[in-house]
């Protein structure tokens, strides 16, 4: 089946310790997103790429990045995590336009000690 | 900008009582909405969907109607199982492939 995979789905990190989260799909869709979603909350767009371009949202710490090497993978980067930054990372794509749903993966949970 | 209000949970409902999730939004132009749904410790699932007014999106009985006249979006089931304990989330499309969502609502069916 096609589908939104991300790995690894439980991440341990030390304070100040870079991590990369990765995602890759088989939808062969246009756009990819990172998504950081806190309990209780809303989950809350970082960035996300239209192909090859990249879309950084207004609000989204320097602290994170993201690389998108071809069409099926993409990566979320936390330079310095701190204890702030545990949360379920949330990856999702879809084919593009305004009237297209997104896919979501299962989502890795960050954990900073 | 675009914005999505849901009704507050938890919800707390017995088996096979009728849900009613209220959303409202605010957008410009023709916005699709959707609900998704979030069971614990998972990613987020499309439920439902509706892309222009009047559409009724449904799914594993869970039903929604696009009202632009009321710019709303209700999430209604007949019947609630255990199996539906969940968070769902109403939400919109806008420019540039973005979701925005609502808050959230926990939903939680006992028996």
């Amino acid at each position: 089946d096609a589908m939104v995979i991300q790995n690894p789905r439980y991440q341990v990190t030390q304070f100040g310790k870079p991590v990369t989260l990765s995602c890759s799909q088989t939808l062969n869709h246009n756009v990819m997103y990172w998504y950081q979603q806190k309990s209780s909350q809303a989950p809350k767009l970082l960035f996300h790429y239209y192909d090859k371009d990249f879309n950084n949202e207004a609000d989204t710490p320097d602290n994170f990045q993201s690389r998108r090497p071809n069409t099926s993978f993409c990566f979320l980067d936390i330079r310095s995590p701190g204890l702030g930054d545990a949360a379920m990372y949330l990856c999702a794509t879809s084919i593009g336009g305004d009237s297209y749903e997104q896919y979501f993966g299962p989502g890795t949970r960050l954990t900073v000690t | 900008g675009n914005s999505v209000t849901q009704m507050e949970g938890p919800v707390t409902l017995s088996e096979e009582a009728f849900l009613t999730i209220n959303c409202t939004y605010t957008a410009t132009g023709y916005p699709s909405l959707f609900w998704y749904v979030q069971y614990p410790g998972e990613g987020l699932q499309l439920l439902l969907k509706a892309t222009k007014a009047d559409d009724k999106g449904s799914n594993k009985g869970f039903e929604a109607t696009y009202r632009k006249e009321t710019t709303s979006f209700h999430l209604e089931k007949g019947s609630v199982q255990v199996s539906d304990s969940a968070v769902y989330f109403c939400a919109l499309t806008g420019t540039a492939s973005k979701l925005t969502f609502g808050t959230g609502t926990r939903l939680q069916v006992t028996l």
